[in-house]
């Protein structure tokens, strides 16, 4: 079966120090797959997709991931961390046969922000 | 502008009854998902519907219900076979065909009183 993981349930980084999060899936043929991030209380926004092609992927809000086929990996990072990046991050990945669109998502990761 | 619209924002619900969550899309995406989200699990899909007057079970369809009688419209109903109802619920809207890049409302936080 499908599944995405988020190792990392919460990590904290000062303000203006670099991040990364880590997302690991499970998944038989070339995934497609997607970071959101949701501010308590709302909903997701996605932040960046990968379908094919380069496996480096810009965002917004300065995000970046990179599709590692050989790790079964998509780490989000992004240089610079702002206060405002204070939020729940999501990896997901859509599967089904037919493309229904559903997805899977792993568990989280909270972003905490020193000043 | 073209978004998702989730009503009410809160809820709350005694024992033994049964509660309906709107959702409303205008972006024109024939796809409709329903996810519940509990804290530490991620989200978790109830129901998802690709067309009008058609719709699938999710992974955690057990005490909930939707229907889909118009494109723009999805509404789900958490009934009191469900033991545990209190959580966030999340609709979300795609293209049909499309990769799974989903959009979604901003939630509708359930209570059981």
């Amino acid at each position: 079966a499908q599944s995405v993981t988020q190792p990392d349930i919460h990590i904290t980084v000062s303000e203006g120090a670099s991040l990364e999060l880590r997302c690991n899936y499970s998944y038989g043929a070339t995934p497609y797959l997607f970071w959101y991030v949701q501010s308590p209380g709302q909903g997701l926004q996605l932040l960046l997709k990968y379908f094919s092609g380069d496996t480096l992927v810009q965002g917004i809000k300065g995000f970046e991931a990179e599709f590692k086929r050989s790790q079964s990996s998509f780490n989000l990072r992004k240089p610079s961390v702002h206060w405002s990046d204070a939020a729940e991050y999501f990896c997901a990945v859509a599967h089904g046969s037919g493309n229904t669109g559903k997805l899977i998502f792993g568990q989280g990761t909270t972003l905490q922000v020193k000043p | 502008d073209g978004g998702i619209t989730q009503s009410p924002k809160y809820l709350f619900r005694k024992e033994g009854q049964n509660v309906t969550l709107s959702c409303e899309q205008n972006l024109n995406h024939d796809a409709m998902y329903w996810y519940r989200q509990d804290p530490g699990q991620g989200l978790r899909l109830i129901y998802y519907s690709q067309i009008v007057n058609d719709f699938q079970k999710g992974d955690i369809a057990e005490g909930y219900s939707v229907s889909r009688e118009k494109k723009e419209s999805f509404p789900l109903t958490v009934t009191s076979a469900q033991k545990n109802p209190t959580a966030f619920y999340l609709c979300a809207s795609s293209i049909t065909g499309g990769r799974g890049e989903a959009f979604f409302g901003q939630g509708t936080r359930l209570t059981v009183v």
